[in-house]
């Protein structure tokens, strides 16, 4: 089911290098998270944006970026400056930023070479 | 610290059984309580959810229960199917404009 797009499925980081993840929704929803997910625990929010050109930390944003230039469009980077970047990528999406429902895109998968 | 706690962890139930999950939460202003089905590799999906003025929330073989006073809530599967194995997580949306979810619980139907 559409919605939510994320790519690439599976990334590959050399050292030293910044990579980028996309994600694009047609749901016409004005906020847009990202989230990582390690193997047994839950989703961490790296950041949130709640319109277009504005964005927040989540718990976890030290060693990445984004930018939320169209609505539609909510990409983040991965720093050399995160050290253990290893885990599974989730964007997700929401009518605005509060107690509704998060749709959810398939995930990027990070490997550090 | 956590926000949300999950238990157990793993579960595992013979089909047609029913399964219970439990999440509590630490933040009595929360009041939006998702929970979240997510297959191997695969995006997390909403199966239900409960807002903080219903006591109880019911889909089919899926419903949820809130108790806000002891500030817990629980997923219930009934009539567990093969296709029920997943991982399943809880949230809670808090102050702060964030969601926290649970640590996840690995559900196994024996067929």
């Amino acid at each position: 089911d559409g919605g939510i797009t994320q790519s690439p499925k599976y990334l590959f980081r050399k050292e030293g290098q910044n990579v980028t993840l996309s994600c694009e929704q047609n749901l016409n929803h004005d906020a847009m998270y990202w989230y990582r997910q390690d193997p047994g625990q839950g989703l961490r929010l790296i950041y949130y944006s709640q319109i277009v050109n504005d964005f927040q930390k989540g718990d976890i944003a030290e060693g990445y970026s984004v930018s939320r230039e169209k609505k539609e469009s909510f990409p983040l980077t991965v720093t050399s400056a995160q050290k253990n970047p290893t885990a599974f990528y989730l964007c997700a999406s929401s009518i605005v930023v509060s107690n509704q429902p998060q749709h959810f895109g398939d995930g990027t998968r990070l490997s550090i070479l | 610290g956590e926000n949300v706690e999950q238990h157990p962890s793993t579960l595992s139930v013979q089909e047609g059984d029913s399964a219970v999950i439990k999440c509590t939460y630490s933040d009595s202003a929360s009041n939006y309580f998702p929970w979240y089905k997510q297959e191997l590799g695969k995006r997390p999906q909403l199966i239900i959810d409960i807002r903080s003025n219903v006591g109880e929330k019911k889909d089919q073989r899926i419903a949820v229960t809130l108790n806000k006073t002891a500030k817990h809530f629980s997923l219930h599967i009934t009539e567990t199917q093969p296709e029920d194995s997943a991982v399943y997580f809880c949230a809670a949306f808090l102050t702060g404009n964030q969601f926290y979810f649970g640590t996840g619980t690995s559900l196994t139907v024996i067929p």
